[in-house]
């Protein structure tokens, strides 16, 4: 009955690989985000999407790669990853665009790049 | 970030009011929120308040803002053991997008 989950919970990894995270909302939203928490707890949105159509593309780099084949489910891959990409990166999801203000966070996934 | 300001760390005793602070730079923000992040955990909506409002209050939870000074404050009456967290003070504005703080570590002391 989890409503925001992701996969995985931790990812360890090295400097040049690809890698993916997944997300999944069960709440009937229409719009998901994604965001990156740095070491600092510093919270930054990077992606949403709106019925699987891109609606906010912050300032990041085109490793990143968000993928949402519907709107119960948002992506995430990251090409030739950098130990900078260490971080915790969280999916949220919200009804509508206009409820943005509704957000419900999945518990996070902890990427690691050694 | 750089939008939204917090003092990184409170210390209160348990029983007492804590009082968490925020100042923001978007005079068009529409809703202001207050999360929670547990330990290992993701972020959980606390409250959010609507900018024409001064004042939420959510049982031990009141928010009050200061429009004119762009100043947000959470008071938790009565702070327990469990309301040990961080603390995250956002706005949104008109696209929707959230402007998170740093967060503020609250760690209650028996």
């Amino acid at each position: 009955d989890t409503a925001v989950s992701q996969t995985p919970k931790y990812l360890v990894t090295q400097m040049g690989n690809d890698k993916s995270i997944k997300c999944e909302q069960n709440l009937g939203h229409d719009t998901m985000y994604w965001y990156k928490q740095d070491s600092k707890k510093f919270l930054k949105i990077m992606f949403s999407y709106n019925n699987k159509e891109l609606i906010i593309n912050e300032t990041v780099p085109n490793r990143f790669s968000p993928k949402s084949p519907d709107k119960a489910h948002l992506n995430l891959h990251i090409n030739s990853l950098e130990l900078g990409d260490s971080a915790v990166y969280f999916c949220a999801s919200s009804p509508t665009r206009d409820r943005g203000n509704e957000q419900y966070f999945g518990p996070g996934t902890r990427l690691t790049v050694t | 970030g750089e939008d939204v300001e917090q003092s990184l760390f409170l210390s209160v005793r348990e029983g007492d009011s804590s009082v968490i602070n925020c100042t923001y730079t978007d005079s068009s923000s529409t809703y202001l929120y207050w999360y929670k992040q547990e330990p290992g955990a993701g972020l959980q909506l606390l409250t959010y308040i609507f900018s024409n409002m001064d004042m939420k209050q959510d049982q031990r939870l009141t928010v009050l803002l200061n429009k004119k000074d762009k100043h947000l404050s959470l008071r938790i009456a009565d702070t327990q053991t469990g309301d040990s967290a961080i603390y995250f003070c956002a706005e949104s504005t008109y696209d929707y997008k959230l402007s998170f703080g740093a967060g503020t570590t609250v760690t209650v002391r028996a």
